[in-house]
C-alpha cells in the first residue's frame, strides 16, 4: 500500500484559478515529517515547504498555502490565482522514523500531480 | 556554492555495460541520497547513505551499488547495465535525515 497517496496525476486550470493538490498519507509514527516538492519542466527539484506531526498550523507563503489535517491525513496544497509559472509536477513526501541505522527518517514520495495552467 | 551537482548529465549505454554517477555536495551534509525517477512512479530510493563510509540499502536497490569514501561524493554503479534501468536519476542530499533534502539537476540515462 503506498503510503502518499497523490490520488490526481494531471490538473488543468486556466490562469488566475484556484488549484488544490490533494496529498493523503499513512503513517503508524506519531513523529513524522511531510514535504511538498515541485519540479518545474526544466526538471530540477525544487523545496517548497516541510511540515513535522506535531504543527497542524495551515501555512500560507503569498499565493501558497497548505492545509495539514491530521484526522484526515492530509497535507493539502492550495494554490491561489494560479499562473502559468506554476505549471510544474508536484510532490507530496512523508519522512517516518523507520528501523533503519540510527533510526533515520527517510522519505516516501508520492507519485506527483501534474499541473498544467493555461493562460 | 554549488550546492549538488551530478555528473554525467546524459549518458547512453548498451545491456551489459557498467558506469557510475557521481554526485558531489558542497553543503557538509551528512545526509545522502540516490533516487530514481519513472513516469508515473515518481521518485524512488535505491540508496542512501547516513554518514562518509556508510550506506544502507533504499526501495529499489537490486543491480546498483554505492559507495561513500568521502563525505561530499556519493557514487552509484551499475554493474551490468539493463533496458530496466534507463530512468532519470537524482541525488540529494540533506543536514539532518528528517531535513530538507537538496536535489541535483538530473542524470537521464538510457540503456539500450
Amino acid at each position: 500500500a503506498q503510503k502518499v497517496t497523490q490520488a490526481q496525476t494531471e490538473i488543468s486550470v486556466v490562469e488566475k484559478e484556484d488549484v488544490t493538490l490533494d496529498c493523503v498519507y499513512e503513517t503508524r509514527d506519531t513523529t513524522y515529517y511531510l514535504f511538498w516538492y515541485k519540479q518545474p519542466p526544466s526538471g530540477e527539484l525544487v523545496f517548497l515547504i516541510r511540515r513535522n506531526s506535531f504543527d497542524e498550523q495551515n501555512e500560507i507563503s503569498g499565493r501558497y498555502s497548505w492545509n495539514f489535517q491530521k484526522s484526515t491525513s492530509s497535507f493539502n496544497f492550495t494554490i491561489t490565482a494560479s499562473q502559468v509559472v506554476d505549471s510544474a509536477v508536484y510532490f507530496c513526501a512523508l519522512s517516518e522514523a523507520l528501523p533503519r541505522p540510527g533510526g533515520s527518517y527517510i522519505p516516501t514520495f508520492g507519485r506527483g500531480t501534474s499541473l498544467i495552467v493555461h493562460p | 556554492n554549488a550546492g549538488v551537482t551530478q555528473t554525467p548529465k546524459f549518458r547512453v549505454l548498451k545491456t551489459g555495460q557498467s558506469m557510475t554517477l557521481l554526485c558531489a555536495q558542497d553543503m557538509n551534509h551528512e545526509y545522502m541520497y540516490w533516487y530514481r525517477q519513472d513516469p508515473g512512479m515518481g521518485l524512488r530510493l535505491i540508496h542512501y547513505s547516513v554518514g562518509e563510509g556508510t550506506t544502507a540499502k533504499g526501495e529499489v536497490p537490486d543491480g546498483y551499488n554505492v559507495s561513500r569514501l568521502k563525505k561530499q561524493n556519493f557514487l552509484l554503479g551499475l554493474e551490468s547495465a539493463a533496458p530496466s534501468q534507463t530512468s532519470v536519476y537524482f541525488c540529494a542530499s540533506s543536514d539532518r535525515d528528517w531535513d530538507t533534502q537538496y536535489f541535483g539537476p538530473g542524470t537521464r540515462l538510457t540503456v539500450l
